[in-house]
């Protein structure tokens, strides 16, 4: 059983197309994140959602849209879609519930975006 | 705001090596540390945490890490690397008064030669 999983794996695209990210948890968490990670590795947050509602977005375009329809699923919609765009996202979830402290993130396999 | 360094970009070693990848963090408050490793084109998986108590922790395939709170500090090591542990490893530092986000390092990739 995967813990959190995300759809697609791989998504080439054209610039200025709009695609979406989807992802899914099963660990019973209430708060869910997208991260991105670059060309060089590099990862850093880009949003997270706790109980459907934003409680993190960081410095990231306005083309990008999260959307949590429960707390089991958080998608990514991006919209206008450029070539710096290309990354790999990784979804992954925690649980914070009464101010649970001891607890660690899991994550998704990850979208490999490649926008050409 | 937080953040965290790692200071080997690139590490390369022979199999049976002995192995340290520094961290250092900068973070006021209480901090839970973690590392993940990314093995070639695959997702982040963890390696060890550190929450409280014990200082020394010993994660999964014989890594092990230490928290210097003094330091600031939260090196991994592992008395004897082995060609499967050639992949990128990741410090990151979990904010508790921010949604438990992660605040990661720039990555350490480590080849191990056979």
């Amino acid at each position: 059983d995967t813990a959190v999983s995300q759809t697609p794996k791989y998504l080439v695209t054209q610039m200025g197309n709009d695609k979406s990210i989807k992802c899914e948890q099963n660990l019973g968490h209430d708060t869910m994140y997208w991260y991105k990670q670059d060309s060089k590795k590099f990862l850093k947050i880009m949003f997270s959602y706790n109980n459907k509602e934003l409680i993190i977005n960081e410095t990231v375009p306005n083309r990008f849209s999260p959307k949590s329809p429960d707390k089991a699923h958080l998608n990514l919609h991006i919209n206008s879609l450029e070539l710096g765009d290309s990354a790999v996202y990784f979804c992954a979830s925690s649980l914070l519930v009464g101010g649970a402290r001891n607890t660690e993130a899991f994550f998704g396999q990850g979208t490999r975006l490649t926008v050409v | 705001a937080q953040s965290v360094s790692q200071h080997n970009h690139h590490v390369i070693l022979s199999e049976a090596a002995s192995l340290e990848l520094g961290c250092n963090y900068s973070y006021g408050g209480t901090v839970n540390l973690f590392w993940y490793v990314q093995y070639p084109g695959q997702h982040l998986q963890l390696l060890l945490k550190y929450f409280s108590g014990d200082p020394l922790v010993k994660g999964i395939k014989g890594f092990e890490a230490e928290f210097i709170k003094s330091k600031f500090s939260f090196n991994l090591r592992k008395p004897s690397v082995q060609w499967s542990d050639t992949a990128e490893y990741f410090c990151a530092v979990m904010n508790n008064n921010a949604g438990n986000m992660l605040t990661f390092g720039g990555g350490t990739r480590l080849m191990v030669k056979p």
